[in-house]
């Protein structure tokens, strides 16, 4: 089964609009982390955002926000008044720990490519 | 200023050529890894290390070896390089989640394109 699963290969937005990108995850680990990383074409890995699994409330930076939904193993991303700016790859990720004993793993999904339109 | 520093950042090299692609960081992370990316595939992991001698294998660590003799370094090495290695490589660095008192944020190097002929 995958770890990370992002079923959206690509999404096409208007610019200004919402546009929320889709991550479900697999773990039995309690203690996990999930993350979004953007990647425009210059191939750089852009940290965006972070969201525990014990944090309760949902990690929001500037225009982004993580829609966590626990129970239902999903780490939505949400980007408010989107920009041609944000056209670009983004990445889902999780790192657990797999031992219990500080020994983590990191899995990525296969990754969701953003185009904004004018 | 806080960074990853990979080297060399393009390579072309033929089949059976060992090269050591170098990682390091100044943020005196405990946590590195190394993955490769793939058209279609995402990022997926090939070795990670908690700490000093303390490394692990990922989902992809045929083909490679790492090590991690200090803290900031932590190199990766094709002994026998093929085409199927063929690849944008990234290393991270990061401190482990345990403590929960971190954002999670890994620290991307800027990546090293690897072609083997």
């Amino acid at each position: 089964a995958q770890k990370i699963t992002q079923t959206q290969p690509g999404m096409f937005v208007q610019e200004k609009e919402a546009v929320t990108l889709d991550c479900t995850y697999d773990t039995s680990d309690q203690s996990y982390g999930l993350f979004w990383y953007k990647q425009p074409s210059s191939g750089e890995m852009i940290f965006l955002i972070y969201q525990g699994s014990y944090d309760e409330q949902n990690a929001t930076e500037g225009r982004y926000s993580l829609n966590f939904q626990k129970a239902r193993k999903s780490a939505n991303l949400v980007i408010s008044a989107s920009q041609l700016g944000d056209s670009a790859m983004y990445f889902c990720a999780m790192r657990e720990d797999i031992s219990n004993f500080g020994n983590e793993k990191l899995t990525f999904g296969t990754g969701t490519r953003l185009t904004i339109i004018p | 200023e806080a960074q990853v520093t990979q080297n060399p950042r393009y390579l072309i090299t033929v089949t059976g050529k060992k090269l050591t692609v170098t990682c390091s960081q100044n943020m005196n992370h405990e946590y590195m890894s190394w993955y490769r990316q793939d058209p279609g595939l995402g990022l997926r992991q090939i070795y990670y290390s908690m700490n000093v001698e303390v490394t692990d294998k990922g989902d992809v660590p045929e083909g490679y070896k790492v090590s991690r003799k200090e803290k900031r370094n932590f190199p990766l090495i094709l002994e026998s390089p093929s085409p199927n290695q063929t690849s944008l490589y990234f290393c991270a660095s990061g401190r482990p989640l345990g403590g929960r008192v971190n954002t999670g944020e890994l620290f991307f190097g800027e990546g090293s394109r690897l072609t083997v002929l």
